[in-house]
């Protein structure tokens, strides 16, 4: 069955530290990769996605994430956390040969400390 | 920009009575979806319509109905409302295709009593 796995509930960064949020993937075929932020109150928004070719996909707020097959994985990278980046972070992922339905983790829930 | 509107955002409805949501796009994006989030489950699919009168069940589709009468909105139908039905309900659009992404609207948060 097709899956996506964020393992973290909770990840805690200080401010100008890097960050990273987990994503695995369990999936036949290729995938298609999203990372969707919510922040409080709010419906999500995308960030950024992979589709083929550069394994390094560049984001919306200076966030990238880096593809790696051969781990299933899809974690989510900022070279220098702000405090405004505190939100919910959820992955998700399409199939080539599906429907356009995503499956989403469970989100990962960021807080940047100043 | 794409623009995602939802009918409400805080809703309160007692056991039994009958829920309309109402979802807009302003895109002329042929997928719409419905969602229901919850702490720890993430979002999950209720139902989801790829045209005009198109439907197609998603992982937890029982309680729910949809209709899509028009391309720009598609509403979600509580027939009887349960408390295990207290939910934030999250409507998405995106163009065709696997590879494009969601644009999604504000939510609406329903209790049910």
């Amino acid at each position: 069955a097709q899956s996506v796995a964020q393992p973290e509930d909770q990840v805690n960064v200080a401010e100008g530290n890097p960050l990273t949020v987990k994503c695995t993937y369990s999936v036949s075929g290729n995938p298609y990769l999203f990372w969707y932020v919510q922040y409080p109150n709010r419906g999500l928004q995308f960030l950024l996605k992979y589709i083929t070719g550069d394994n390094l996909v560049k984001g919306s707020y200076g966030f990238e994430a880096e593809f790696n097959k051969s781990q299933t994985s899809f974690h989510l990278k900022k070279p220098s956390a702000l405090v405004s980046d505190s939100a919910l972070y959820f992955c998700a992922v399409s199939l080539s040969y599906n429907t356009d339905k995503l499956i989403f983790g469970t989100g990962t829930r960021l807080q940047v400390f100043p | 920009d794409v623009k995602v509107t939802q009918s409400s955002r805080y809703l309160v409805k007692r056991t039994g009575e009958k829920v309309f949501l109402e979802c807009v796009q302003d895109m002329d994006h042929e997928n719409m979806f419905w969602y229901r989030q919850d702490p720890g489950l993430g979002l999950r699919l209720i139902y989801f319509s790829y045209d005009v009168k198109m439907k197609e069940k998603g992982d937890i589709p029982e309680g729910y109905s949809v209709s899509r009468e028009k391309k720009e909105r598609f509403s979600l139908i509580l027939e009887s409302a349960s408390t295990n039905q207290t939910s934030m309900y999250l409507c998405a659009s995106s163009t065709g295709g696997p590879y494009n992404e969601q644009f999604f609207g504000p939510g609406t948060r329903l209790t049910v009593l």
